[in-house]
């Protein structure tokens, strides 16, 4: 039973050729969010939608951006990539933006960056 | 801001025995809520325990329970009774009860279980 599924599990693209990555769930949760992980590094949340209200964190690069099409779809947008880059991307689902709600998370998509 | 603190990388633990995770935060909120996550390897992160901060008493998900210590800001994760699917890594979590809805993670911990 996915819930949270990322495509591709394994993305290799080149140094600024701009790369999509996708995250789907069959929860029907209100909110989505994306982190980045690099090795040895804890997550690192880039945005989130709360519905369709887009909620960027003020750390994230002007690089990244994110579309969520419809309630079941969400997409990052790296416009050109560059060799920092090079991360775990991590969706994740909520039910709700409460403290104390769960985070389901899909299983990431390794950029590998050339 | 807050930070999360795993400060041993690495455990290993033999199977059936028990194991305790420590994480300590920084924060001068009074609500908020905590959280182990578990990501083994190659596979989704899943949550593992949570705890609010107004409750007093530990939380425990059977085999699994914290030991949350509000004043020393300190909130470790016992397994116990330790199985091979244990071995993953461990993340320490925060988020405020109101306000800014970031999850902060600590850096995680590598557990091994040794058969």
């Amino acid at each position: 039973d996915a819930m949270v599924i990322q495509n591709p599990r394994y993305q290799v693209t080149q140094f600024g050729k701009p790369v999509t990555l996708s995250c789907s769930q069959t929860l029907n949760h209100n909110v989505m969010y994306w982190y980045q992980q690099k090795s040895s590094q804890a997550p690192k949340l880039l945005f989130h939608y709360y519905d369709k209200d887009f909620n960027n964190e003020a750390d994230t690069p002007d690089n990244f951006q994110s579309r969520r099409p419809n309630t079941s779809f969400c997409f990052l947008d790296i416009r050109s990539p560059g060799l920092g880059d090079a991360a775990m991307y991590l969706c994740a689902t909520s039910r709700e933006r409460l403290a104390g709600s769960e985070q389901f998370f899909g299983p990431g998509t390794r950029l590998t960056v050339l | 801001a807050q930070t999360v603190t795993q400060s041993q990388p690495e455990m290993s633990v033999q199977e059936a025995e028990t194991v305790t995770l420590s994480c300590t935060y920084d924060t001068s909120e009074s609500d908020y809520y905590l959280f182990w996550y578990k990501q083994p390897p190659s596979r989704q992160m899943i949550l593992v325990i949570r705890q609010e901060a107004y409750k007093q008493q530990n939380a425990t998900e059977n085999r699994f329970s914290v030991n949350f210590q509000k004043a020393a800001k300190s909130f470790s994760l016992k397994i116990s009774d330790s199985q091979l699917g244990d071995a993953a890594m461990y993340f320490c979590a925060y988020r405020n009860q109101g306000g800014s809805e970031k999850l902060v993670f600590g850096k995680g911990m590598k557990l091994t279980v040794n058969p």
